[in-house]
């Protein structure tokens, strides 16, 4: 089965801390994705990335960056951590082309304080 | 822009009940539909995948049917169990879309022992 696996569960950082969250995927995946997740707005995506070094902006790109320097590993980045970045983040990967299902990770509980 | 509308937002029923969820998409330009399982605080756990040439996909109790033309899915649940217990969102990958998946807003689903 492929995995995706976010390095954290459950992250508090403080109001303009630089805060880095890791996604990881093992089945060689083209496509690799940033949800974040409020009650009443729903999943809604950030950044998503094609291939190495290839990155798009989502729908709410305001406020965070991404990298991926390796196939296997697209890092979400908030620049300066705010309160309204409080969420619950989500990592998917899909493979290239048509026809094929996302995998998620288990999400990482980001707390701003 | 695709929007997808997942109707009940909440649905509670006794165990054993056989149930319906409801997705509708407003373009019917799709390449694939998505249900997914989320238990509260995690992540999303794919449940079945229909792609576009299909009419409906089965796995154990659960069988989603897709009618592209009209723009809708059901998902089927058959005979209950308080373990399904949890929200369902419903998922579609637009050919305009760039394969990001659109969200429906989920259904809550409880089943009462």
């Amino acid at each position: 089965d492929v995995k995706v696996t976010q390095s954290s569960r459950y992250l508090v950082k403080r109001t303009g801390e630089k805060v880095f969250l890791e996604c990881v995927q093992d089945m060689d995946h083209e496509n690799m994705f940033w949800y974040r997740q409020d009650p009443g707005l729903g999943l809604r995506l950030i950044y998503f990335s094609y291939d190495v070094k290839m990155k798009e902006k989502g729908d709410i790109p305001e406020g965070y960056s991404v990298s991926r320097e390796k196939k296997e590993r697209f890092s979400l980045i908030l620049e300066s951590a705010s309160t309204n970045q409080t969420s619950m983040y989500l990592c998917a990967s899909s493979p290239s082309g048509t026809g094929y299902g996302y995998t998620f990770g288990s999400g990482t509980r980001l707390t701003v304080v | 822009k695709q929007e997808v509308t997942q109707i009940p937002a909440a649905l509670s029923v006794p165990e054993g009940e056989n149930l319906v969820l409801n997705c509708s998409f407003t373009d019917s330009a799709i390449y694939n539909l998505q249900w997914f399982r989320q238990d509260p605080g995690k992540g999303l756990t794919s449940l079945l995948l229909i792609q576009s040439s299909q009419r409906e996909q089965t796995s154990g109790r659960l069988n989603a049917s897709l009618d592209k033309s009209s723009g809708r899915s059901t998902l089927y649940i058959a005979a209950s169990q308080p373990g399904d217990s949890a929200t369902y969102l419903c998922a579609v990958i637009g050919i305009q879309g760039a394969q990001k998946l659109v969200f429906g807003q989920g259904t809550r689903l409880t089943i009462n022992p």
